[in-house]
């Protein structure tokens, strides 16, 4: 079984600061990462995933995440923070495979102060 | 292009009346379709996929049931609502050729509450 853990639900950042999301996984096979963010009211739109190429995954909007096997983690961070990165952000895992299932974590809400 | 349409946006029904939420894809065929439910608080949990006409699985028991009577169609339904069936409801999708990729693309939601 896969699983994924974002400690806390919400933090909280000024524009222009470094954002770091949390995201830590379980899974006995190889896994694929993916990060997600979802605006109010709105579907999820994909920023960057990992599929055991290279370990540092830019996405899109500036992020970027490092895939760190002895950690069992994949963090998202940004550099600088903009008040449009305010959003719920996901973190899910796979594995690689025909009709395999995303599982999710509980997600976390970026708030960027001005 | 590859398109995903889920209606209605938002709804509001009474306790013990149904439900029926459409999803449909374009630009693919044979994807893999996919409800999720998300509740404050909670992530997201996958409800139903499937991955052909016909075929369903079910992730958790539940009030609901889903139905793909086209290859690019997939519905969920309920008879009789329950209030903890409100939630906003995500319709998803993979492409038949990138099924081993486990990219999912999404729909922009409906919200259901239910009074």
């Amino acid at each position: 079984a896969q699983s994924v853990t974002q400690l806390g639900s919400h933090v909280s950042v000024s524009e222009g600061a470094l954002v770091l999301l949390r995201c830590n996984y379980s899974s006995s096979v190889p896994p694929y990462l993916f990060w997600y963010v979802q605006y109010p009211n709105q579907g999820l739109q994909l920023l960057l995933k990992y599929t055991s190429a290279a370990t540092l995954v830019k996405g899109i909007n500036g992020f970027e995440a490092e895939f760190k096997k002895s950690e069992t983690s994949f963090h998202l961070t940004k550099p600088s923070a903009h008040m449009s990165d305010a959003a719920e952000y996901f973190c899910a895992v796979t594995r690689a495979g025909a009709n395999s299932k995303l599982t999710f974590g509980k997600g976390i809400t970026l708030s960027v102060r001005p | 292009s590859q398109t995903i349409h889920q209606w209605p946006a938002t709804l509001v029904q009474p306790v013990g009346s149904p439900l029926s939420l459409e999803c449909t894809v374009e630009g693919t065929s044979n994807p893999n379709l996919y409800w999720y439910r998300q509740a404050a608080g909670r992530g997201l949990q996958l409800l139903f996929y499937s991955v052909g006409i016909g075929q369903i699985s079910s992730e958790v028991p539940q009030n609901l049931s889903a139905s793909r009577p086209q290859d690019r169609q997939f519905i969920l339904s309920s008879k009789k609502l329950l209030l903890s069936d409100s939630g906003f409801y995500l319709c998803a999708w993979i492409p038949g050729l990138n099924r081993n990729t486990g990219e999912l693309f999404f729909g922009e939601g409906s919200r259901l509450t239910v009074l």
